[in-house]
């Protein structure tokens, strides 16, 4: 089961910043925080990625909560494009073990409105 | 584009027959994994490669299913006598293990309709 609580469905304008809420109050330390986001029938598309610290990329930005028991992706300026399905997963990069696949749960269909 | 591709995009069976399905990893990806995805469902790990060895297999992957990557570069999933449930998109992705956090990067998918 994902780790993770997401809301199922949000709306935001266009040209507003998305900000994306994720819940994961049981992550680990060494676990960390990746967003991917589902444009419809297309694959999965890496977004970012943090351990503790924020994080930002041309793409979006990620803030941790000190606690680090959830996190908010931000789309700066968010475009009719930006409009799909994104998934928050915590997980521990592989280390020399064994690793599992990423674990998806529902994720939050966003939808930006002209 | 260096990004991982997946053949063919879609695929039409009869129910019974067997299908393959392959994927082309981002160059020098050590790693490839197989999803699957069913409608309004997100993707669920089937196995993944560590170059050419096999090192994991999810409880979702029957018999019916085999994925070989014999080379250590593409990988081709096989589903032998095809059943409608079966129909999916089927996700292929690769990361290279031994730098940085080992990011899975995704295909486009392969839809799979069994009639």
């Amino acid at each position: 089961d994902a780790k993770t609580t997401q809301p199922p469905s949000m709306d935001c304008a266009e040209g507003r910043a998305a900000n994306l809420p994720c819940n994961h109050s049981t992550i680990s330390g060494n676990e960390y925080v990746y967003w991917y986001r589902q444009i419809h029938s297309q694959g999965p598309q890496y977004i970012i990625h943090g351990l503790k610290n924020n994080e930002t990329n041309e793409m979006a930005s990620l803030i941790i909560t000190e606690d680090r028991k959830s996190s908010t992706l931000i789309l700066p300026h968010a475009t009719l494009r930006d409009t799909a399905v994104y998934y928050c997963i915590v997980r521990v990069p592989y280390s020399g073990g064994g690793a599992d696949g990423l674990t998806f749960g529902k994720g939050t269909h966003l939808i930006i409105q002209p | 584009d260096t990004g991982v591709s997946q053949n063919p995009r879609h695929k039409i069976t009869k129910r019974g027959q067997n299908v393959t399905f392959r994927c082309d990893p981002i160059s020098e990806h050590n790693r490839l994994y197989w999803y699957r995805q069913t409608l309004g469902q997100g993707p669920e790990f089937l196995t993944y490669f560590q170059n050419e060895a096999q090192l994991e297999k999810s409880r979702l992957l029957s018999d019916r299913f085999s994925a070989e990557r014999p080379k250590g570069s593409f990988s081709t999933l096989e589903i032998q006598r095809t059943e409608q449930g079966d129909s999916a998109m089927y996700l292929c992705a690769s990361s290279f293990n031994g730098r940085g956090t080992d990011t899975q990067y995704f295909g486009p998918g392969t839809r799979l309709t069994v009639l």
